[in-house]
């Protein structure tokens, strides 16, 4: 059975830091498109990044150059380092697992908040 | 980056109507094209992927067309369980969601 359990979120002043995980069960992260999406409060998805098999990254505009996304194959888990953090990255963060041609969102986590506050 | 435009925003509905969702988006995607289905406070599910293909265990009464730039999501007979909010989402370049639709029963 395919499992993605978050963690990670949190409150977190403007400027700092939080990384999130993801442990996956049931597959292999490493040969899995994986990503992230986030939804803030009251708010539609979007997506945040990707790590596709072979290790090719991917960012929205909005996070690229304070995201960076990574995966630890021994622990089969994926990650979303997030630095630089401001108030419009307070939300709910999934992730996601893409399979399919062409893909799709079919797995999801249960999500993990983040919350960026002074 | 692809826009995808979803319409209506919102629709209020009676128990048995026929309900319809549209997207577009801001380029042809082919049939690059997911609908996900979403209650507060849980996880997106995945209803229709490639456009029209009906993923295992959703009912029949929800159906996708279309391909290019122009698509829509069906609910043939709309149930109490369907309150939800949807989203199209498409998956030809790095994936981009609609704004969602909130689906309201009447």
């Amino acid at each position: 059975e395919v499992q993605l359990v978050e963690s990670g979120g949190g409150l977190v002043q403007p400027g700092g830091s939080l990384r999130l995980s993801c442990a996956a069960s049931g597959f292999t992260v490493s040969t899995n498109y994986m990503s992230w999406v986030r939804q803030a409060p009251g708010k539609g998805l979007e997506w945040v990044s990707a790590l596709y098999s072979g290790g090719t990254t991917y960012y929205a505009d909005s996070v690229k150059g304070r995201f960076t996304i990574s995966g630890d194959n021994s622990k089969n888990t994926l990650y979303l380092q997030m630095n630089s953090l401001r108030a419009e990255d307070t939300a709910v963060y999934y992730c996601a697992r893409q399979v399919g041609a062409p893909t799709n969102f079919e797995y999801w986590g249960q999500g993990t908040l983040v919350t960026v506050s002074s | 980056d692809i826009q995808m435009t979803q319409s209506p925003s919102s629709l209020s509905a009676s128990v048995g109507d026929r309900v319809t969702i549209t997207c577009r988006a801001s380029q042809s995607i082919g049939n690059s094209l997911n609908w996900y289905q979403q209650k507060p406070g849980k996880v997106p599910k995945l209803l229709i992927s490639a456009a029209s293909s009906l993923q295992s265990g959703v009912p029949s009464r929800f159906s996708g067309s279309g391909s290019g730039t122009d698509f829509s999501l069906t609910i043939s007979s709309l149930q109490p369980e369907d309150f939800a909010t949807y989203y199209c989402q498409q998956s030809y370049s790095s994936p981009t969601f609609g704004q969602g639709t909130k689906v309201e029963i009447k």
